[in-house]
């Protein structure tokens, strides 16, 4: 059964902080995604990673950064959190070919205070 | 740029069948998804249709495919308490990666 796991599903934070979003899949995927979910906007790219230490901006990257150092693992970085990236954040990966869909976590909603 | 449009809400009597409609811009997507959502939950993959198709039917699920006016339906008949959730329409990136653009989502509430 394929598994796609978020370190949390809320979290709190405060203005300036640095925050950390983990995510984690078993099905030895090459692609993965970040997205972020607002309301009546659907869900929007930041980044996303073809292979270990690879990396490509998605739609809305600014405030954001991501590792990936091992394959199964893909980590959401907002290097000083502002209250506007308040929202749902869920991750997904998928294999390389054209048939292979996205599976994905359950989401961490985060709040920035 | 590519683009995924859908409307924002939907009621239904519990029953009755339901209509999502979607539209689309990137006339070379490869396939065309329909996902949802429940309450606190991730996305969920419902079906999927490949570009050269029509239709796909899938139990209580019917979609249509019209190329012509990029146009993507999901029907489900019977619709149930249970079915009530965002359901996001999705077409694939053509630039590849497996990359989706993801419309809003339709937010479907079945009321008895």
């Amino acid at each position: 059964d394929v598994k796609v796991t978020q370190s949390s599903r809320y979290l709190v934070k405060r203005t300036g902080e640095k925050v950390f979003l983990e995510c984690v899949q078993d099905m030895d995927h090459e692609n993965m995604f970040w997205y972020r979910q607002d309301p009546g906007l659907g869900l929007r790219l930041i980044y996303f990673s073809y292979d270990v230490k690879m990396k490509e901006k998605g739609d809305i990257p600014e405030g954001y950064s991501v590792s990936r150092e091992k394959k199964e693992r893909f980590s959401l970085i907002l290097e000083s959190a502002s209250t506007n990236q308040t929202s749902m954040y869920l991750c997904a990966s998928s294999g390389l070919a054209d048939t292979d869909t996205q599976y994905f976590g359950p989401g961490t909603r985060l709040t920035v205070l | 740029g590519e683009d995924v449009e859908q409307s924002l809400f939907l009621s239904v009597r519990e029953g009755d069948s339901s209509v999502i409609n979607c539209t689309y811009t990137d006339s070379s997507s490869t396939y065309l998804y329909w996902y949802k959502q429940e309450p606190g939950a991730g996305l969920q993959l419902l079906t999927y249709i490949f570009s050269n198709m029509d239709m796909k039917q899938d139990q209580r699920l019917t979609v249509l495919l019209n190329k012509k006016d990029k146009h993507l339906s999901l029907r489900i008949a019977d619709t149930q308490t249970g079915d009530s959730a965002i359901y996001f329409c999705a077409e694939t990136f053509s630039g590849g990666y497996n990359k989706l653009i993801f419309g809003a989502g339709t937010r479907l509430a079945v009321h008895p």
